[in-house]
């Protein structure tokens, strides 16, 4: 079963406009992690913004913040003021507290900024 | 800042033949982590070791695969004798210990088996 769900498909977003890339995930795990990655077309994969499970207060880090809605099961990155150099694919990815380390990621978001 | 180093960037191998990736975590991780990804797919999980020993592996993870930290910072990935369908981009990854910290990751080895 797919632990991490990310259906957008490819998006075209205006330079310095804000874009919501969503995310959903399934666990039964009271205790996990929610990650968002950036991998630009050269191909590294670069941490933007983590969640833990019992955070009372969504993350925010600088330009990015992560919208969690823990009933629904989802943990949408927010980027405002959109950067040409933020166009990228984007991974959620989920750690559950299972005693296991291993981030399980979802298919991506395409997200192209335009000037 | 610190950070993961892999190599080699690029490696072309013929089918059959064994390739050993290289990893440096940061210094002060605990976990160390090896992901692949075919190319356009999403980021698969091979492989975890803690205390120098696998403490995961996933079922992508066969009898091919092996890891090793021959040393107190090398982190390698060997696959014994490669497939076609082992091509993909080889992720290395560490981080500290428990839960809520982040995985950062190399700049990945792009493997093209041939």
């Amino acid at each position: 079963a797919q632990k991490i769900t990310q259906t957008q498909p490819g998006m075209f977003v205006q330079e310095k406009e804000a874009v919501t890339l969503d995310c959903t995930y399934d666990t039964s795990d009271p205790s996990y992690g929610l990650f968002w990655y950036k991998q630009p077309s050269s191909g590294e994969m670069i941490f933007l913004i983590y969640q833990g499970s019992y955070d009372q207060q969504n993350a925010t880090e600088g330009r990015y913040s992560l919208n969690f809605q823990k009933a629904r099961k989802s943990a949408n990155l927010v980027i405002s003021a959109s950067q040409l150099g933020d166009s990228a694919m984007y991974f959620c990815a989920m750690r559950e507290g299972n005693g296991n380390n291993r981030l399980a990621f979802g298919k991506g978001n395409q997200v192209v900024v335009i000037p | 800042e610190p950070e993961v180093t892999q190599t080699p960037s690029h490696q072309v191998t013929q089918m059959g033949q064994e390739v050993i990736l290289r990893c440096v975590p940061i210094s002060n991780h605990l976990y160390f982590y090896w992901y692949r990804q075919i190319l356009g797919q999403k980021v698969e999980f091979l492989v975890s070791f803690y205390n120098n020993e696998i403490s995961e592996k996933s079922e992508i993870f066969d009898d091919q695969f092996s890891v090793e930290r021959p040393d107190g910072s090398n982190f390698t990935l060997k696959i014994r004798s490669t497939k076609l369908e082992d091509s993909a981009m080889y992720f290395c990854a560490s981080s500290g210990p428990g839960q809520n910290t982040e995985a950062f990751f190399g700049q990945g080895t792009r493997l093209t088996v041939v």
